[in-house]
């Protein structure tokens, strides 16, 4: 089992819809989570920091359940320059990568 | 400007040769790692330093050197010993102070094995 396992997609969405995201992991003493955004051939850049309580920025809401070791992103009202991989990051000393979810998001 | 700088962009090598990838920051972070991504997979650790004159292997180390002689530079050597040197390299940073362990990013080197 990989120790971080995400749905690949693609999931193709129309703009202003809603997408969700989620993620799992292996590893129960994982201590940090991210999301972080790779645009094609591109460095992957953090989106954001993962909260037990969860927590919110613009347009994007992200939700960890230590219970069932998942976290989510949901993207509201997408735009195009929404698309892009959203890779799920989990971690404690180092960080796992997830291999990403691809996103388009069409007109 | 901080950040990270990757240098080359593209490499092309023979087979048989040693190459290596440069990576520089000036954010003063005290972490620095090296991974490898190839097409639909993951992140995968080649090498990681948490301190200057100190690194260790990460997952895939085999075919791999590195040093971290300057906090501020961490070059990762590609030797001919890796059998299929053909990928994506990205360095990263971390502050790794108190509970800030996210990671940053250059631009990454393509290398290509001809």
């Amino acid at each position: 089992r990989k120790e971080v396992e995400q749905d690949p997609g693609p999931f193709n969405v129309p703009e202003g819809a809603t997408v969700a995201f989620n993620c799992t992991y292996s590893n129960s003493a994982s201590q940090s989570f991210f999301w972080y955004r790779q645009d094609c051939r591109k460095e992957p850049k953090l989106l954001m920091s993962v909260y037990s309580s969860g927590n919110e920025d613009g347009r994007f809401t992200a939700q960890l359940n230590r219970a069932s070791q998942y976290i989510s992103l949901l993207i509201r009202d997408s735009k195009l320059s929404d698309s892009a991989t959203y890779l799920c990051v989990v971690g404690g000393n180092k960080l796992v990568f997830g291999a990403g979810t691809i996103l388009r998001v069409k007109s | 400007d901080g950040g990270i700088t990757q240098s080359p962009k593209y490499l092309f090598r023979k087979e048989g040769q040693n190459v290596t990838l440069s990576c520089e920051q000036n954010l003063n972070h005290d972490a620095m790692y090296w991974y490898r991504q190839d097409p639909g997979q993951g992140l995968r650790l080649i090498y990681y330093s948490q301190i200057v004159n100190d690194f260790q292997k990460g997952d895939i180390a085999e075919g791999y050197s590195v040093s971290r002689e300057k906090k501020e530079s961490f070059p990762l050597t590609v030797t001919s010993a890796q059998k299929n040197p053909t990928a994506f390299y990205l360095c990263a940073s971390s502050p790794r102070t108190g509970n800030r362990n996210e990671q940053f990013f250059g631009p990454g080197t393509r290398l290509t094995v001809l």
